[in-house]
């Protein structure tokens, strides 16, 4: 069965500092990867998103995340953290054939930015 | 470009009411679903349309259900509120069956 496993759900870092959300996810076949953000009693904006080819992913707002298919891992980084990036973080995975591509979602995240 | 649009913003109901959350989808997109987002529950997966039909169902009970239009616009009903249906209701388009999603800002039912 479909699962992805945020272990984090707290994090708060120092404004400036790197960051590294992780995810971990189970599918039985190739699985679509995304990562999404939420800020407070908004909708998810889409960050990034791995389909195939190069495993390292550039996404928007300055994050990239790493797919490694032995360790089933979707990590999200950033180098350098603004004070803008307090939100939710949302990793999710989605099947490549149409009749199974609901994405099923991470229990989220919760960054918060240290002055 | 329009984004996914969700109407009405904030609904407030009394338990045993019925609830119709709408949802225009991007033009181009056929498909479209639906996620609640509880507290403390994360978002989880309701149904999905496209072309019309439903094509998956989340494990909630019947009194959810819903419908797409030939516009692609759809609606979702839920009907015999419970208090613990009072959550952020997130809409969701893609232009084909997978690819990512662009969500809409939701709609939050409270139910009192």
């Amino acid at each position: 069965a479909q699962s992805v496993t945020q272990p984090d759900i707290h994090i708060t870092v120092s404004e400036g500092a790197s960051l590294e959300l992780r995810c971990n996810y189970s599918y039985g076949a190739t699985p679509y990867l995304f990562w999404y953000v939420q800020s407070p009693g908004q909708g998810l904006q889409l960050l990034l998103k791995y389909f195939s080819g190069d495993t390292l992913v550039q996404g928007i707002k300055g994050f990239e995340a790493e797919f490694k298919r032995s360790q089933s891992s979707f990590n999200l980084r950033k180098p350098s953290v603004h004070w803008s990036d307090a939100a939710e973080y949302f990793c999710a995975v989605g099947g490549i054939y149409s009749s199974a591509s609901k994405i099923i979602f991470g229990s989220g995240t919760r960054l918060s930015i240290r002055p | 470009e329009a984004g996914v649009t969700q109407s009405p913003t904030h609904l407030i109901k009394t338990r045993g009411q019925q609830a119709t959350l709408r949802c225009s989808p991007i033009s181009g997109h056929t498909s479209v679903y639906w996620y609640q987002q509880a507290l403390g529950l994360g978002l989880q997966f309701l149904l999905w349309y496209d072309e019309g039909e439903e094509r998956n169902r989340g494990n909630f009970p019947p009194r959810f259900s819903g419908r797409q239009f030939p516009n692609y616009s759809s609606e979702l009903n839920v009907n015999a509120l419970e208090l613990e249906d009072s959550a952020l209701y997130l809409c969701a388009s893609s232009p084909t069956g997978a690819g990512g999603y662009t969500f809409g800002s939701g709609t939050r039912l409270t139910v009192v």
